[in-house]
């Protein structure tokens, strides 16, 4: 089984719906993090997460919100979505005793407003 | 801000042949780390090799190796014996020590494998 999961890996809505992204991950890391990547660009951080009572926001939060249910759980949600916020998602983790932080990631979710 | 180029969009190469790609950053920071990262027609985003700053020995990892150029803010990839399955999109990503340790990528270079 992959380490880090994304659902849904496709998902097509129309703009104004509000729809969740979901992200767990078994590898034990406590550091998490949502990226965009959009065609011709590299992944952008939309939100990142260093434990359960840690949230903070990336260069792009604009119209998302995250939520960290538990250590293996971090959701990403458009609470109103618009076309422009049709983009590939990456959920990302890492471990904060690798000196590299290196991230590991999911295989991504596509998602296509309407 | 930090921000990192790679200038070339797409590359070409033989296959069994060795291709460079370039990448380029900005940072005024001394202690961070790069990165290469292989994103295939599946879409996942693949590490292929790391290096720190305060090393001077280029990393190698098999055929993947980097030329780093602190002083230039330099930190290329070359491919040897290039591989059909390295075709793929290649990022180069940046990151600091410290802050959200967030990864800031560049905008990618598509390399097409010929047969």
């Amino acid at each position: 089984d992959a380490d880090v999961t994304q659902t849904p890996r496709n998902r097509i809505t129309k703009t104004g719906k509000r729809i969740m992204l979901e992200c767990s991950q078994t590898k034990g890391h406590d550091r998490m993090y949502w990226y965009r990547q959009d065609p011709g660009l590299g992944l952008r951080l939309i939100y990142y997460s260093f434990d359960v009572k840690d949230i903070n926001k990336g260069e792009i939060s604009d119209g998302y919100s995250v939520s960290r249910q538990a250590q293996a759980k971090f959701s990403l949600s458009l609470e109103s979505a618009i076309p422009n916020q049709t983009a590939l998602y990456f959920c990302a983790t890492s471990d904060w005793r690798d000196s590299f932080n290196e991230q590991f990631f999911g295989p991504g979710t596509r998602l296509t407003v309407l | 801000a930090q921000t990192v180029t790679q200038s070339q969009p797409e590359m070409s190469v033989q296959e069994a042949e060795t291709v460079t790609l370039s990448c380029t950053y900005d940072t005024s920071e001394s202690d961070y780390y790069l990165f290469w990262y292989k994103q295939p027609p599946s879409r996942q985003m693949i590490l292929v090799i790391r290096q720190e700053a305060y090393k001077q020995q280029n990393a190698t990892e098999n055929r993947f190796s980097v030329n780093f150029q602190k002083a230039a803010k330099s930190f290329s990839l070359k491919i040897s014996d290039s591989q059909l399955g390295d075709a793929a999109m290649y990022f180069c990503a940046y990151r600091y020590q410290g802050g959200s340790e967030k990864l800031v990528f560049g905008k990618g270079t598509k390399l097409t494998v010929n047969p």
